[in-house]
This record gives structure tokens, C-alpha cells and sequence, in this order.
């Protein structure tokens, strides 16, 4: 059976400290990748998506970046962390035309 | 651009009492609407719903499509305390494949005993 693991579950960061979350997929190949982030209020909001390696989308102008070195595994990265940046960042994959399964999530508080 | 709106944004029942979450969306190309439970953490996949009128059942929860009024409800029968959580309605984006998914903010549901 498929999956998904994301870490870490919380991460607590200075403003202008970098970033790096990472998340992988087990038990299936070619995965559609994407990361999500919730913030208070606003529901969840599309960041990026990748359909193959070193294939990333934006949905957003933000101040993050994503990578997929490998099949199943997608990074979050942020050179210079802002205090808008603070969220809970949700990995999630499916095979296109299915649900998503998500990741448990990592809750950033940049301080 | 992809909308989904649900209601209320939150609710509080008590437990036995049956509740319907509402969730109404605006998409360029219909492909399908889903359903999530978040309670602390991972959304966790209730329902997918691509055909109008066609109910999808399981347990205590059921969910329903209308196409043509372009929202679906959520119903749970006899809450439990387990039930609080937030629930989640979305749409894939209209751009097709693998795009993601467009979420509404969710309906916070507090069970009282």
C-alpha cells in the first residue's frame, strides 16, 4: 500500500533562516506531487506541483521554492524565511484524476 | 479562476443530532468534488462525487451531487464526538491532470456530548 511521509512536524525558525522540508512517497511510481499550505482562515492553498522529476509548477509568486531530485520525493525549500511565510505545509500525491493523499503535515512557525 | 465556498464555516451540535455541511463551487470544466475529514493533522479522503443526484454512502456519512445547482452537501446522521473536525470540500483545477486541488475553508464541526 501507498504511503506518504513528510517531515519535520514542526520546525520553529528565525526570520531570514532558510528553509527545507521534505517529503516521500512509497509504494507507487510516477506520483503527482504537490504542496499545499493552510493558513488560519484561508483553507488550503496550492504552492507547487510536479508531475515528474525536476518538473515543478508554481501556482503562486511566494518566496519559496520546490524540488523532486527523485521519482518520489519533493523538497520545500525557502533561501530566506519571512514571518508570512508561517503555516502548516501539507505534501500530498495522487495519479492524476484521483483524490490526493496528504502527508501529516509540518506546522512552521517563523519567529 | 476556480471558487469553492462552503457553509457554515463552523458548527456546533450536540452529539446524536444530524448535521449537513454545504459546499457550493464555480469551475470552468467539471471534473469532479471531493470531500475531506481534518482533525489534527492529514485531510483524509471521505468522498469523490462526478455524477449528479447519485448518493455516496458510508456509515453515517453520506454526500450528494447537484450539477446543475453546482453544489454538494455532506450529511452525517447521529454525531459522535469523533466527528468534530474540519471538513473539507474541493475541486480539481480546471486546467485538467495533474494541477491539484481547489479547496474551500472548510467547515469546522464541534460535537458536544
Amino acid at each position: 500500500s501507498q504511503t506518504i511521509h513528510q517531515w519535520p512536524a514542526t520546525l520553529v525558525q528565525p526570520v531570514g533562516s532558510p528553509l527545507s522540508l521534505e517529503c516521500t512517497v512509497e509504494g507507487t511510481s510516477n506520483p503527482n506531487l504537490y504542496w499545499y499550505r493552510q493558513a488560519a482562515g484561508r483553507g488550503l492553498q496550492l504552492l507547487f506541483y510536479s508531475v515528474g522529476i525536476g518538473q515543478i509548477s508554481s501556482e503562486v509568486p511566494q518566496n519559496l521554492s520546490a524540488s523532486r531530485p527523485q521519482d518520489r520525493q519533493f523538497i520545500l525549500s525557502s533561501k530566506k524565511l519571512l514571518l508570512s511565510d508561517s503555516g502548516f505545509y501539507l505534501c500530498a500525491w495522487s495519479t492524476g484524476n484521483t483524490e490526493a493523499f496528504f502527508g501529516q503535515g509540518t506546522r512552521l512557525t517563523v519567529v | 479562476e476556480d471558487k469553492v465556498v462552503q457553509s457554515p464555516l463552523s458548527l456546533v451540535v450536540h452529539e446524536g443530532d444530524t448535521v449537513t455541511l454545504n459546499c457550493s463551487y464555480e469551475v470552468t470544466n467539471f471534473r469532479s468534488l471531493l470531500w475531506y475529514k481534518q482533525e489534527k493533522k492529514a485531510p483524509t479522503f471521505l468522498f469523490m462525487l462526478t455524477s449528479s443526484g447519485i448518493e455516496k454512502k458510508s456509515g453515517r456519512l453520506s454526500s450528494i451531487l447537484d450539477k446543475k445547482e453546482l453544489f454538494s452537501i455532506l450529511n452525517i446522521t447521529a454525531t459522535q464526538t469523533g466527528d468534530s473536525a474540519i471538513y473539507l470540500c474541493a475541486v480539481p483545477y480546471s486546467g485538467g491532470g495533474a494541477d491539484g486541488l481547489t479547496f474551500g475553508k472548510g467547515t469546522h464541526l464541534i460535537i458536544q456530548p
